[in-house]
């Protein structure tokens, strides 16, 4: 089992680019949440889907951001302008419906200059 | 609101030392309680849980937790650290039946060889 596998594991963009991070699952996981992490907020709850519907999307900051699950193995966190408040670490984890403890991707770490 | 609270946020110590790290969660109801641990530059990976049953739950590498319902309290215990335990460590509470984690500001601790 590769775990969950994000791409890239480092991303520096200019302002006003549109950024997207990937998410692979492991298989067989029908959960899948996005959680972004600063120093300042810590980890916060971006969006989570549950069989690659989006269940709750309350955390997404703004319009700026957004995410898709177009199948069970993949998803996309995307930022559209990029700003430098944005920059942080982006993780993604994945369960099983009633394995409620997360196995996190190794994050990808993001710089808006 | 929901909230869990960690009050120490930095704790350094010297190998051999015991540990105590504090978590305190605010819900109403049945919760589920966890500990994730963030070694540096890695994502996190879960400690130990608490559904039900003995309060004092044994987790990976020696940690272990115990829940106090009366004092909302799921504190992390290590009897002798070592330095590679410094790393930063997570609370986590989640409402029975959901599936959305609310993750504690996290307790960053050196072990000094």
């Amino acid at each position: 089992d590769a775990g969950v596998i994000q791409s890239p594991r480092h991303e520096v963009t200019e302002m006003g680019q549109e950024v997207t991070l990937r998410c692979k699952p492991i298989s067989g996981h029908d959960y899948l949440f996005w959680y972004r992490q600063t120093m300042m907020r810590g980890l916060e709850l971006l969006i989570y889907f549950n069989n690659n519907v989006p269940i709750d999307d309350s955390g997404m900051p703004e319009d700026r951001f957004s995410a898709k699950m177009p199948n069970a193995s993949f998803s996309t966190l995307k930022i559209q302008p990029s700003e430098p408040r944005d920059s942080a670490v982006y993780f993604c984890a994945s369960t099983r419906a009633g394995n409620y403890g997360y196995t996190f991707g190794s994050g990808t770490r993001l710089t808006v200059v | 609101a929901q909230s869990v609270s960690q009050h120490n946020h930095h704790v350094i110590l010297s190998e051999a030392a015991s540990l105590e790290l504090g978590c305190n969660y605010s819900y109403g109801g049945t919760v589920n309680l966890f500990w994730y641990v963030q070694y540096p530059g890695q994502h996190l990976q879960l400690l130990l849980k608490y559904f039900s049953g003995d309060p004092l739950v044994k987790g990976i590498k020696g940690f272990e937790a115990e829940f106090i319902k009366s004092k909302f309290s799921f504190n992390l215990r290590k009897p002798s650290v070592q330095w590679s335990d410094t790393a930063e460590y997570f609370c986590a509470a989640l409402r029975t039946g959901t599936y959305k984690y609310i993750f504690g500001t996290g307790t960053r601790l050196k072990v000094l060889a």
